[in-house]
């Protein structure tokens, strides 16, 4: 099946610092890949839509100079948090969308857990 | 605008059945999904259903009404394992999921 990797599994930064996530798909090609971020007890929050070669698409009150998301490759998407405050700590989820087969389905990474003191 | 709704919490049994009921709203429809979510982890997919029926992959099954807008995961068997959150989700025509809070089900022996 289709696998998603994520690196780091967990960071620990200061406030004022930036952090970069990279996910990749590491048997499929991914042209579109979504970042997600989940607070404890809650669902996930889509942050935004990486699309391979053009800019990301952001949702609505996530602030796109604060995270800063490149997809350089098929396989390859990263989130960068700039200038990381305590409120930013949570958990990070990428996925990426297979398209092609049935059914057209996101495969998660497995998370990278942010805390920021 | 785009909604899901499912149960925050529910409580079953070890060895029980327990249905985990969703209902949604959404621009377009690419099909309904089921994630199960342990504490501190990503979700895995459980299923997915785009037709209208029941689908029935071992001890869990999914239920889609298209017209009712309307989904249920039903799970046989329980086991403690089974102690997760159940998240259901919709695909857009965008191909975006939107996500319900997803239901906690506690299993109980």
């Amino acid at each position: 099946g289709a696998v998603v990797s994520q690196h780091p599994s967990w960071v620990i930064c200061k406030s004022g610092t930036s952090v970069k996530i990279e996910c990749r798909s590491l048997d499929f090609q991914a042209t579109t890949m979504f970042w997600y971020r989940q607070f404890p007890k809650q669902s996930l929050m889509l942050m935004a839509t990486s699309n391979e070669g053009s800019k990301a698409t952001y949702e609505q009150g996530v602030e796109k100079d604060k995270f800063l998301i490149n997809h350089a490759s098929l396989t390859l998407s990263t989130l960068t948090v700039t200038s990381a405050h305590p409120e930013d700590s949570s958990f990070y989820i990428c996925s990426a969308l297979t398209q092609g087969n049935y059914p057209d389905e996101q495969y998660f990474g497995p998370g990278t857990r942010l805390t920021v003191t | 605008g785009q909604n899901i709704d499912q149960p925050t919490e529910m409580t079953a049994t070890e060895g029980a059945i327990v249905q985990i009921n969703c209902t949604y709203q959404t621009s377009g429809f690419n099909g309904l999904f089921w994630y199960q979510q342990h504490a501190g982890e990503a979700p895995t997919f459980l299923s997915y259903n785009v037709l209208d029926g029941l689908e029935e992959k071992g001890r869990f099954s999914s239920f889609l009404s298209r017209s009712k807008g309307y989904s249920y995961l039903l799970l046989k068997e329980l086991q403690m394992k089974d102690s997760a959150s159940y998240l259901c989700a919709a695909m857009d025509s965008n191909y975006q999921l939107i996500w319900g809070a997803g239901t906690k089900l506690i299993i109980k022996p």
